[in-house]
Parts: structure tokens; C-alpha cells; sequence
């Protein structure tokens, strides 16, 4: 099956700091999101981005799905960014069983 | 939007009980999803309904788990005769109809097998 792999797996930043996540996965994907878990389990969405760039405040994102990889970036972190960042990626269109990446655990100290 | 509900958040049970968890979707979303999240991983697919119909549905999804969504809003998650390796978080999310919609989670219901 297909293999989602993050890196790094852990992150530590001092607040202020830039950083870079990185998604690989194995085979073509039709769907890709951004997710973050805070530190009280919630789920939420960053970015639904198959493709392309997207930026949110200090977040963007960019699929590049021919080299099958995506990257989200963190810009002057802050916090309350800590938590297990996530990438999903959808198998093939139209069957929406998404596959989560390994994940990468970010601790940004004040 | 009053946000994806999930009820209980919290279940504790013995072994080879039944349980049956519920997830109310965002109003109008009319795809939902299951997943299951064990301590350290990521969450893992377990079934999407589009509506009342039930299109996907994971391999991880034993005999033992059974999945409605009888009028296409609520959803409900069974799990028969419970095993010590049922305990995990299981989350439900939803997005609403047409291409490049978000998923939205629940804060799950937290499972855990005396």
C-alpha cells in the first residue's frame, strides 16, 4: 500500500523561529490536507492542497504532486503551534479513504 | 456551525461488552468518515458514508465494528464484544459535498477496555 512519510518526526523551535515540514508519499494521490492536532487532541484543517501554494497568515503550503511530496511552512512560530502536524492524502478520486503521514511533532518553547 | 459532535467523549468499558458511539456532522455536510487513533500514530480510515450510504469501508473494520447512517445525518459506531485492543481514540469527521472540501473532526470519543 501506499507509504506516507513525514520528516522530521520531531521538532523543537524557539518561538520566533521558521520551519519547514515535509509529506512524502509513495504513489500518485488524488487529495492532499494539512492537519494539526493540538495538545488536547483536536483535529484541524490547515490547507486542502493537491497542488499548488496556499498561504494562510504565518502557514503556506506547497504540493508538488509529480515529485509526490508537500511542504508546509512555519513562519516566526508562536506557542501555541506546538502540537502533531499531519498530512493525508486521498488514495484515488472519488473513494475520499484518506491515508495520514507519520506525523511530526513540533514543541515551540517561549 | 455549531462544528462535528461526538458523544460520549469518554467510554469505559469490560472486555467483550458492546459499545455504540454517535457523531453528529456540520449541518448540511453530507460525507462522513470514522477513523481510529491509537496513542503515538496517526488517525487511520475506518468508513465514509456519502449520505445514508456506506462507500468505503477499511479492512481494519473487523466483523465486530458496524458503521449507519440511517437518514444521512447522524452516524452511529458499534463496537461487538470488545477487545483490550479496541482502546483508542475514534474520531468522525465531515465535508460538505462537491470537489476540494476540507474534512472537519469531532473531538472524538476516547475508548478504553478494562
Amino acid at each position: 500500500g501506499i507509504q506516507v512519510e513525514q520528516s522530521p518526526p520531531d521538532l523543537i523551535l524557539q518561538e520566533g523561529a521558521n520551519s519547514t515540514l515535509r509529506c512524502n508519499f509513495s504513489d500518485s494521490v488524488n487529495n492532499l490536507q494539512w492537519f494539526h492536532q493540538n495538545p488536547w487532541g483536536q483535529l484541524i484543517n490547515l490547507f486542502y492542497i493537491p497542488s499548488g501554494t496556499k498561504q494562510n497568515g504565518r502557514l503556506s503550503a506547497t504540493t508538488v504532486a509529480t515529485e509526490r511530496y508537500s511542504l508546509l511552512y512555519i513562519s516566526s512560530s508562536q506557542t501555541t503551534d506546538s502540537g502533531v502536524y499531519f498530512c493525508a492524502v486521498e488514495l484515488s478520486s472519488g473513494t475520499y479513504k484518506y491515508i495520514f503521514g507519520t506525523g511530526t511533532r513540533l514543541k515551540v518553547l517561549a | 456551525d455549531t462544528g462535528v459532535s461526538q458523544d460520549p467523549r469518554h467510554k469505559i468499558t469490560k472486555r467483550g461488552q458492546n459499545v455504540t458511539f454517535r457523531c453528529d456532522p456540520i449541518s448540511e455536510h453530507n460525507r462522513l468518515y470514522w477513523y481510529r487513533q491509537t496513542l503515538g500514530q496517526g488517525p487511520e480510515f475506518l468508513t465514509y458514508f456519502q449520505n445514508e450510504a456506506q462507500l468505503e469501508k477499511s479492512r481494519l473494520l473487523s466483523d465486530r465494528f458496524s458503521a449507519e447512517r440511517p437518514k444521512g445525518s447522524f452516524s452511529t459506531l458499534e463496537i461487538q464484544r470488545t477487545e483490550q485492543g479496541d482502546s483508542a481514540m475514534y474520531l468522525c469527521a465531515s465535508s460538505a459535498k462537491g470537489g476540494n472540501q476540507p474534512q472537519h473532526f469531532g473531538d472524538g470519543t476516547r475508548l478504553s477496555i478494562l
